[in-house]
């Protein structure tokens, strides 16, 4: 398997919303990434999990909170979310920081979310 | 610090025409070089990648070849199909990073 899925495609939220993003990776990468992408922009790095542990965490909101349950699954639990929060998130894995320069990157389709 | 600088687009070329954007980079030591492509509405896949000084990455007619000494990675492909419309991001990782740094990405755009 040399996939990373994200679930769901597509999520249109209110502000006063909970909802959680799901990425799920079976390729055995030890460390896993959520991006944000607006439009006709590159990715931005939101979180680094490395082991399972937060290794990076680019001075993201509170509002953002992610979640790493075991080495396959990465979550992202939304709450009181602002409109500008509506893009593209993306979730990426590869091998552990440092050997990922090998193999690059492999990211998931994105969850579209739109913050109304 | 680490940067990836590419050629603003839109590139917007005929069909089976000779393709080059342009990609330079700066860091520390010795980066592995990537491209990748994000078709409309999805997300970005690996198109390929360069991981020391004159390595070639190459992939569906794409190739790039990772050049230290002017550092740059360009994209070329000989001929361009209308399935190539994409934006294309330049990339790198360096030795000790934890992060893949992006360029800002340039929309290409095939007509037939």
């Amino acid at each position: 398997d040399t996939e990373v899925t994200q679930t769901p495609k597509h999520l249109v939220m209110g502000m006063t919303n909970k909802k959680s993003l799901k990425c799920e990776q079976h390729m055995g990468h030890r460390a896993m990434y959520w991006y944000k992408q607006k439009a006709k922009k590159p990715p931005e790095l939101m979180f680094v999990y490395s082991y399972e542990k937060l290794s990076i965490n680019e001075s993201v909101p509170s509002r953002f909170s992610p979640e790493c349950p075991n080495s396959s699954l990465l979550n992202l639990h939304l709450h009181a979310l602002q409109p500008e929060d509506s893009a593209l998130y993306l979730c990426a894995s590869s091998q552990l920081p440092g050997q990922g320069g090998q193999a690059g990157y492999t990211f998931g389709s994105g969850t579209r979310l739109t913050v109304v | 610090g680490n940067s990836v600088t590419q050629m603003e687009g839109p590139v917007t070329l005929s069909e089976e025409a000779f393709l080059t954007i342009n990609c330079t980079y700066t860091a520390t030591g010795y980066p592995s070089l990537f491209w990748y492509v994000q078709y409309p509405g999805e997300g970005l896949q690996l198109l390929l990648k360069a991981t020391k000084a004159d390595d070639k990455g190459s992939n569906k007619g794409f190739e790039a070849t990772y050049r230290k000494e002017t550092t740059s990675f360009h994209l070329e492909k000989g001929s361009v199909q209308v399935s190539d419309s994409a934006v294309y991001f330049c990339a790198l990782i360096n030795q000790a990073g934890t992060a893949l740094i992006f360029g800002k990405g340039t929309t290409l755009s095939v007509s037939s």
